[in-house]
């Protein structure tokens, strides 16, 4: 019983393609993120939604775009790839957005990007 | 400047060794989590801690709150702790995250 599960897990693309990466959460959590992990294995946060709302949209370029048809899922779509999106990208849940000591940050198990 | 440091970046040890994993933060919070990301490169969460120390096995987490301060410890390491420990805090809706300290326990 996968708590956050990722898809696809591997993904080799062109340059210009558009594609994407679904995440769904079984645990019931209001809140999700997107993470982008780079070639340092440094985790930066892209998006985060609440309840299907976007909460937070740090400075990433237009062409991803974050869509939550309801609070359990969390798809990342991505226009026009280019090499430089070639990182993993993990999608992750909790079980809210406020500053609460309660709430534990569950991840996927990473989405590899590869653009050609 | 990373609102989260770690350090080391990179540690190597021999297996038995008790190892030490700082970071430090510059942003208010009220919980820190420790973070371990395997060789395969899954995430799991080890510890969430608001004050004090949290132990779990071999693993001890202790945070001082004042200080901006955190630490993990392995007693005993095994190879099979080799991973990358990445700490991370949460002022408000988003998480910040240290750039992860490289661990291998060679036998």
């Amino acid at each position: 019983d996968t708590a956050v599960s990722q898809t696809p897990k591997y993904l080799v693309t062109q340059m210009g393609n558009d594609k994407s990466i679904k995440c769904e959460q079984n645990l019931g959590h209001d809140t999700m993120y997107w993470y982008k992990q780079d070639s340092k294995k440094f985790l930066k946060i892209m998006f985060s939604y609440n309840n299907k709302e976007l909460i937070i949209n740090e400075t990433v370029p237009n062409r991803f775009s974050p869509k939550s048809p309801d609070k359990a899922h969390l798809n990342l779509h991505i226009n026009s790839l280019e090499l430089g999106d070639s990182a993993v990208y993990f999608c992750a849940s909790s079980r809210g957005p406020t500053n609460s000591g309660a709430n534990v940050l569950t991840f996927g198990a990473g989405s590899r990007l590869t653009v050609l | 400047k990373n609102e989260v440091e770690q350090s080391p970046q990179n540690l190597t040890a021999q297996e038995g060794e008790f190892i030490t994993i700082n970071c430090s933060y510059s942003v208010g919070i009220s919980a820190l989590h420790w973070l371990q990301q395997h060789p395969g490169g899954g995430i799991v969460s080890l510890f969430m801690l608001s004050s004090g120390k949290k132990k779990h096995g071999r693993l001890i987490a202790t945070i001082n709150i004042q200080e901006k301060h955190s630490s993990l410890h392995i007693t005993a390491s095994h190879p099979r702790d080799s991973a990358v420990y990445i700490c991370a805090v949460r002022p408000g809706n988003q998480f910040y995250f240290g750039t992860g300290t490289s661990l291998t326990v060679i036998p």
